[in-house]
Formats: structure tokens, sequence, C-alpha cells
């Protein structure tokens, strides 16, 4: 398996863009996490899906942040408008109860808002 | 709320010596531990995990860690350490919903 699948690597885009951020979890896989990770404030898990559901988004920092898992393949988190303090490290992962709860990482997004 | 401290920011050793880092926890129940580490530009792996039974686990590359509930920790240990650990690492609980809370991370830094 190839892993967690996330796209693009990197980012740069103009404050006020629309930003989408892509996810592949790894197949068979029913639990799916995005995290942001900044200097200031580490590691934050931002929202949780199970069987592409929705289940905890109380760490999406604002309105202008939004998720979603369309299937069981594939997810994304988008940003409208983008501002310069969403600039971070995004990470996905996935895992299922037959991993025993690891969560396996992607290699993350850098996105850059200027 | 469950929360993670890692209280070492940055530590250094030499290649060779031992190694030993610093996680305390604050769960209500019994807690699912995790240590992952980042070497940069990249995601996180995961080194060792902790659910139940033995309270010393072993991971890989070397890395154990030992849970002492008594003391709300769950600190990562390597006896000999290698320039290749340098990296960022990072302890984790989750409760049964498998959402994990991250501490602050420790930088590892290791001196030739």
């Amino acid at each position: 398996d190839a892993g967690v699948i996330q796209s693009p690597r990197h980012e740069v885009t103009e404050m006020g863009q629309e930003v989408t951020l892509r996810c592949k979890p790894i197949s068979g896989h029913n639990s799916l996490f995005w995290y942001r990770q900044t200097m200031m404030r580490g590691l934050e898990l931002l929202i949780y899906f199970n069987n592409n559901v929705p289940i905890d988004d109380s760490g999406m920092p604002e309105d202008r942040f939004s998720a979603k898992m369309p299937n069981a393949s594939f997810s994304t988190l988008k940003i409208q408008p983008s501002e310069p303090r969403d600039s971070a490290v995004y990470f996905c992962a996935s895992s299922s109860p037959s991993t025993n709860t690891e969560a396996f990482f992607g290699q993350g997004t850098r996105l850059t808002v200027v | 709320a469950q929360s993670v401290t890692q209280p070492d920011i940055h530590i250094t050793v030499s290649e060779g010596a031992s190694l030993e880092l610093r996680c305390n926890y604050s769960y209500g129940a019994t807690p699912y531990l995790f240590w992952y580490v980042q070497s940069p530009g990249q995601g996180l792996q995961l080194l060792l995990k902790y659910f139940s039974g033995d309270t010393l686990v072993q991971g890989i590359k070397g890395f154990e860690a030992e849970f002492k509930r008594s003391q709300s920790s769950f600190n990562l240990r390597k006896p000999s350490v290698h320039w290749s650990d340098a990296a960022e690492y990072f302890c984790a609980v989750a409760d049964s919903s498998y959402k994990l809370i991250f501490g602050s991370g420790t930088r590892l830094l290791v001196r030739p």
C-alpha cells in the first residue's frame, strides 16, 4: 500500500483565495483525521471522520474551514477565503480498528498564504 | 479533558549516550498512549504504543517506553542514540474514539 497520500505537497496562495487540500487514506481504513501543525500551536486535530461521517469538528478554527469525505477513499479540507495565519502544515491520517488505533500519517501539505 | 505535556522543548545528547524523553498525560480512564517521531519535512511515524498489559513496551528503532500510572507518565527511552535519531518526538494520548491529542514535541539533537 502506498500509505496515506496527500496533495499537493506544497501550496502557495494569495490571501483571499480558496485552497483545497486533498487526502487519500489507506484502503480499508475507516477513520480519517485532519491535523494542522504550526510552531505556535503544535499539532492540532481539526476534524475526525468515521465511516465517512464527521464525528468531531470541534477543532475546526472558523467557518472559513470545511472538510468533506464523499467516499471512503477521498477527503478534502477547504479554506475559503484563506488568510496568512492559515499558513501551516496540514496532515491527514487514517486508521482502523484492525490497526489497533495506530494512525498512519501522510507527508503533509505545506500551505503558505501570502 | 485529555492533555499531554512534554516538558523538554529541546534535548541534546552525544551519539552513543542514553536517552530519556519525558511525557506526562492527563486522562480520566486508562489511556491509549503513543510515541511518534517526525523527521524534517516528513509526516509522523509511530514508534510504539501502549494499550494495556505489560507496562514496558518495545518499539521500532530500539526505542522503549514505560507506562507508570501512579506518575501519569509514559517516558521514551533508548540505551544508545544514533545520529539518525535526531528528529522531533511527539507523545500522544487517545481515547476510545481514537482521536490523538499530541504533546508539544521534543526536538532531539545528537552531538557527534
